[in-house]
């Protein structure tokens, strides 16, 4: 495609609730990432595929969130019983392994997410 | 462990006139090196990056960026900015492990 979606680009959930983010990276692209980004502050990494597998998951704050990417394609990040400071812009980015995409990362628009 | 400070959180310019964005980082290793801009509602858009070579890089929109190894600092300039350029500035560090590190930010907003 030509950049990378995430879908819905809002989201307001209750208390309690679970919410699931999905992100279309780049075609292509092996590598992607999620990143949480509160009010005022740089993005902050959560975790990381190539392809299917998740080679990092060393930034998700909580059990309650956990991401996949069973095709190594779409990736959906989900956040269980939701609470107030899960409030962000959930951003997801991927890269790929030759010419310009190499080396960067691509950027989606990111969630907001608002947890009442 | 990685770590970037962008030393100014909001920078008022007034149009036309020159701007510099500064950030410095820490690491114990070689990294590559990025700034994005980020639009109200929008995602981060890549400006410009540094992998090797000459240490001054050219992006778009007219912004440069100069890769200072001695001082570990990657500042971004341009010479003469607009209205349009009014955004969220982020510098970023990648060592090639898997995680971006980013700095908190710096707000540029551009005075008619």
């Amino acid at each position: 495609g030509a950049g990378v979606s995430q879908s819905p680009r809002y989201k307001v959930a209750k208390r309690g609730q679970d919410v699931a983010l999905r992100c279309d990276p780049i075609s292509g692209h092996v590598s992607l990432f999620w990143y949480q980004q509160a009010l005022g502050q740089g993005p902050e990494f959560l975790t990381y595929f190539q392809n299917e597998a998740q080679l990092d998951k060393s930034g998700l704050p909580s059990d309650r969130f956990f991401a996949e990417r069973p095709e190594g394609s779409v990736s959906t990040l989900k956040i269980q019983r939701t609470q107030q400071e899960d409030s962000a812009v959930y951003l997801c980015a991927s890269s790929g392994t030759s010419g310009r995409d190499r080396d960067t990362q691509y950027f989606g628009p990111g969630t907001r997410l608002t947890v009442l | 462990a990685q770590s970037v400070t962008q030393l100014d959180s909001q920078v008022p310019v007034f149009e036309e006139a020159p701007v510099e964005l500064r950030c410095n980082y820490s690491s114990s290793v070689s990294v590559y090196l990025f700034w994005y801009v980020q639009y109200p509602n929008q995602g981060l858009q890549l400006l410009l990056k540094y992998l090797s070579g000459s240490t001054l890089v050219k992006g778009i929109n007219g912004f440069e960026a100069e890769f200072n190894k001695s001082q570990t600092s990657f500042h971004l300039r341009k010479p003469s900015v607009h209205i349009s350029d009014t955004a969220e500035y982020f510098c970023a560090v990648w060592n090639t492990g898997n995680q971006f590190y980013f700095g908190t930010g710096t707000s540029l907003t551009v005075i008619p």
